[in-house]
């Protein structure tokens, strides 16, 4: 399968401060980068879809100006939690998405945060 | 929207025997039925995936099956080893357009022990 990076794989940051995580398609061009979160013990609830070089998509509910999404080449999109607050600490996932591939996708190690 | 239901959400099993988990969904566009296993702390795998134009795929212990008429999918795992204790989820997607397309939508997740 095709391989997906995520950075940091685990992170710490106090309350109002702000934390950006990478994902990144290793061997493959990602024309689409999808940003998941995941509670202990839950599925996975997806957040926003993004397409590179496009304004993310976020699903309802989510906060477009709290969670900045950016796809800006074709192996890199970037997460950035602003304004972090406790409630915001989870397990970050992205995956990723090649413009051919009929439905697969592949999904980054993910990221945990902890806001303190 | 798609809904994407998953029972049971715990299956216990002893070494060699068998583990079927069954998901049902909404959205009878939907054309993509991937099956994830999940490790704590670790990122989703596929292990296999099933089209809408076939009702049974099968490799080595895996197999899926499904029923597009009902709107089900089950995910079959033969001679389970404790090895393949972890939370497995299904999801569905709607490939070729549309605003669902490429997303996808997860079941609840089942959380499988394979006792030795």
């Amino acid at each position: 399968g095709a391989v997906v990076s995520q950075h940091p794989s685990r992170v710490i940051c106090k309350s109002g401060t702000s934390v950006k995580i990478e994902c990144r398609s290793l061997d493959f061009q990602a024309t689409t980068m999808f940003w998941y979160r995941q509670f202990p013990k839950q599925s996975l609830m997806l957040m926003a879809t993004s397409n590179e070089g496009s304004k993310a998509t976020y699903e309802q509910g989510v906060e477009k100006d709290k969670f900045l999404i950016n796809h800006a080449s074709l192996t890199l999109s970037t997460l950035t939690v602003t304004s972090a607050h406790p409630e915001d600490s989870s397990f970050y996932i992205c995956s990723a998405r090649a413009e051919t591939w009929l439905g697969e996708q592949y999904f980054g190690p993910g990221t945990r945060l902890t806001v303190t | 929207g798609e809904n994407v239901e998953q029972h049971p959400s715990t299956l216990s099993v002893q070494e060699g025997d068998s583990a079927v988990i069954k998901c049902t969904y909404s959205d009878s566009a939907s054309n993509y039925f991937p099956w994830y296993k999940q490790e704590l702390g670790k990122r989703p795998q596929l292990i296999i995936d099933i089209r809408s134009n076939v009702g049974e795929k099968k490799d080595q212990r895996i197999a899926v099956t499904l029923n597009k008429t009902a709107k089900h999918f089950s995910l079959h795992i033969t001679e389970t080893q404790p090895e393949d204790s972890a939370v497995y989820f299904c999801a569905a997607l709607r490939d070729g357009g549309g605003t669902s397309y490429g997303k996808l939508t997860f079941g609840q997740g089942t959380i499988l022990t394979v006792h030795p």
